[in-house]
């Protein structure tokens, strides 16, 4: 079985310009989440998809970022303008139903590291 | 979400079981306790979760203290690739609620 596929694996930017980010979640997977992973610290949960719609986004800073999931299979994650503290690993995540307090799996992607300059 | 609280690293010894604690006291009935795990330049990685009762698959072991304040992971037989992040979660109780990580424990693992 294929897992969560992610590019790039590395990008390095400078400050004030654009990046963007796509994941390929498992076949069949409803439920998509993108997590932002600071060195040092644990995953944090940017926001989740429910099929092609938002289930949550509070943690999403959205002035800057923007997250979409057309057809409810791939997403792709923006930043737009970066920041120097936007320097973390993103991780794509995907499951089967969306209910991981039921026992549901999360399955992760390896992650894109950015670095912004 | 109930706060879950680990040790921020421990040490073992490559063939002997490693065992790691997490505590979870404000946890409510119906909340579940996940594990996962990250090495090194990964994504995380599910482990196990339990409920009440103690579970057991074949990466690891899960023991839930009655009360069901606080559990262990136990690894049998640690090996080398088991050195890793290990994060205990207790998500909270709506319906889409999401898996909130921690600092985890760094648990490595020596020849």
């Amino acid at each position: 079985e294929a897992g969560v596929a992610q590019s790039p694996r590395y990008k390095i930017i400078e400050k004030r310009q654009s990046v963007a980010f796509w994941c390929n979640p498992i076949s069949g997977h409803a439920t998509l989440y993108w997590y932002q992973q600071i060195l040092g610290q644990g995953p944090k949960l940017l926001i989740q998809f429910q099929n092609n719609g938002v289930v949550d986004d509070s943690q999403l800073p959205k002035d800057r970022f923007s997250a979409e999931r057309l057809k409810g299979v791939d997403s792709t994650l923006k930043i737009q303008p970066a920041k120097l503290e936007d320097s973390a690993v993103y991780l794509c995540a995907s499951s089967l139903g969306g209910r991981p307090l039921e026992g549901e799996k999360l399955f992760f992607g390896s992650g894109t590291q950015l670095s912004v300059l | 979400d109930a706060k879950t609280t680990q040790p921020p690293s421990m040490d073992c010894a490559e063939g002997r079981a490693a065992n790691l604690p997490c505590n979870h006291s404000t946890i409510s009935g119906n909340e579940y306790v996940y594990w996962y795990r990250q090495i090194h330049s990964q994504g995380p990685q599910y482990i196990i979760h339990g409920l009440k009762n103690n579970e057991t698959n074949e990466m690891a072991s899960l023991i839930i203290t009655e009360d069901r304040k606080s559990s262990t992971l136990i690894l049998p037989h640690a090996t080398l690739r088991d050195t890793a992040v290990y994060y205990c979660i207790a998500p909270g109780g709506t319906s889409y609620g999401k898996l909130t990580f921690g600092q985890g424990t760094i648990l490595t693992v020596h020849p």
